[in-house]
């Protein structure tokens, strides 16, 4: 059955660090994996997909990383900003149907 | 501009007593699903639907049922609500027959059955 982690739960940084989430997954075999932000309130948006034939993905200051073979991805934060504080999930989908497996999040607080 | 909505957005009920929880996305996807968060459970999927007319079950279907009549609806039904479905509902859609995977969320229903 695939697991997916998310280390830390919780992380705390003051403003301009770079900092990295980290997300492990138990089974090698997915098509891809999705990061995606939540905020209070609101829904996710999808930040990053990394299919599975790929190593990385860059967006802005966010780049995501996929090592399907030690089942670890991780996500690249460049010059954090208070805007940057909120749960920050990932995901991947296992099988043709779609379905997402979530980790736990990692809630971050960049502080001013 | 593209988006999923979901309603009510937040809802608190009686035990037993029906409810429906609509979708609906413009992006003329034909995959949706409903995911339910829970503290310490996370994200996990009740139902999805591949096309009009094809529902399937997910990881944590019992105590739900869904309809797909029509692409862009994909309603969420509880017919006789416990506390333990109170919960934190969101609704996702993707062009995923068509080879992209991106999956879009709605913002979220919050439901509490007392």
């Amino acid at each position: 059955k695939q697991e997916v982690t998310q280390i830390p739960a919780a992380l705390s940084v003051p403003e301009g660090e770079n900092l990295v989430l980290n997300c492990s997954f138990t089974d090698s075999a997915i098509y891809n994996l999705q990061w995606f932000r939540q905020d209070p309130g609101k829904g996710l948006t999808s930040l990053l997909l990394i299919q599975s034939s790929q190593r990385e993905q860059t967006s802005g200051r966010l780049n995501a990383s996929l090592d399907k073979s030690s089942g670890r991805s991780t996500l690249y934060i460049a010059a954090s900003q208070p805007g940057d504080s909120a749960t920050y999930l990932c995901a991947v989908t296992a099988g043709n149907t779609g379905k997402l497996i979530f980790g736990q999040g990692t809630t971050l607080q960049v502080k001013p | 501009e593209a988006q999923v909505t979901q309603n009510p957005r937040y809802l608190i009920t009686v035990t037993g007593k029906k409810l429906t929880v609509t979708c609906s996305q413009n992006m003329n996807h034909e995959y949706m699903s409903w995911y339910r968060q829970d503290p310490g459970l996370g994200l996990r999927q009740i139902y999805y639907s591949m096309n009009v007319e094809v529902t399937d079950k997910g990881d944590v279907p019992e105590g739900y049922k869904v309809s797909r009549k029509e692409k862009r609806n994909f309603p969420l039904i509880l017919e006789s609500p416990s506390p333990n479905q109170t919960s934190l509902y969101f609704c996702a859609s993707s062009d995923l027959l068509a080879g992209d995977p991106q999956q879009y969320f709605g913002p979220g229903t919050r439901l509490t059955v007392t």
